[in-house]
């Protein structure tokens, strides 16, 4: 059973525009979500987060948005550079344990 | 600082060979963990650790073992090892205190069970 899922497996966005990566979860005792951005053979780097009493946190090109009633999260990043092409995992944390996500590859063409 | 490190970087074992993943961190973290990432599998917990001494099992325990004798050290156990272990392994550490709960990854061991 799946507690957190992210349905698209792969995202291409042109340069510029916005890219949307989306997670769903499921346990409503997660209290904090996580975004990570993982290149080929290295670790995966933080990214943003939030807790579960915000609706919105940004950093820069990166806002992450929770809808706690539909157990859903996104991340908007704009404008998308090249450099943002890698995987992203969404995590969810209740009390120790952290639930990542299949990941969502995210292509951005020049 | 280093961060978290790992070694080895890669490993090639025979089934039924054992070996230690290790891990470490020079941040004064109380909190270290084990994953694995598959194929389509996105990142599994496999044992992670509140502090030294005490240690939980994850999503996927069966097949390793773990123990935390100090802050900095977080070793991971394959004792039989099993074409099915064949994996990418992340060890990650993080502060327990806070809001702020994010967790640093180290650089990965990639393991082949033949």
């Amino acid at each position: 059973d799946q507690q957190v899922k992210q349905n698209s497996p792969s995202l291409s966005v042109q340069e510029g525009r916005i890219s949307i990566l989306n997670c769903d979860y499921t346990n409503s005792m997660f209290d904090y979500f996580l975004w990570y951005k993982k290149y080929p053979a290295e670790g995966p780097t933080f990214l943003i987060s939030i807790s579960s009493i915000k609706d919105k946190n940004e950093d820069g090109r990166f806002t992450v948005f929770l809808n706690k009633s539909a157990k859903h999260l996104s991340l908007h990043i704009v404008p998308s550079q090249p450099g943002d092409s890698a995987v992203y995992f969404c995590a969810a944390s209740g009390t120790y344990k952290y639930i990542f996500g299949t990941g969502t590859r995210l292509k951005v063409l020049a | 600082n280093a961060g978290v490190t790992q070694t080895p970087k890669f490993q090639v074992l025979k089934t039924g060979q054992s070996m230690t993943l290790q891990c470490a961190q020079d941040m004064n973290h109380e909190y270290m963990s084990w994953y694995r990432q598959d194929p389509g599998m996105g990142l599994r917990l496999i044992h992670y650790s509140v502090g030294a001494g005490i240690t939980d099992q994850g999503e996927v325990p069966n097949g390793y073992n773990v123990s935390r004798s100090t802050t900095e050290d977080f070793p991971l156990r394959l004792l039989s090892a099993a074409p099915s272990q064949t994996s990418v392994y992340f060890c990650a550490s993080s502060q327990l205190a806070g809001i702020r709960k994010t967790q640093y990854f180290g650089p990965g061991t990639r393991l082949l069970v033949l």
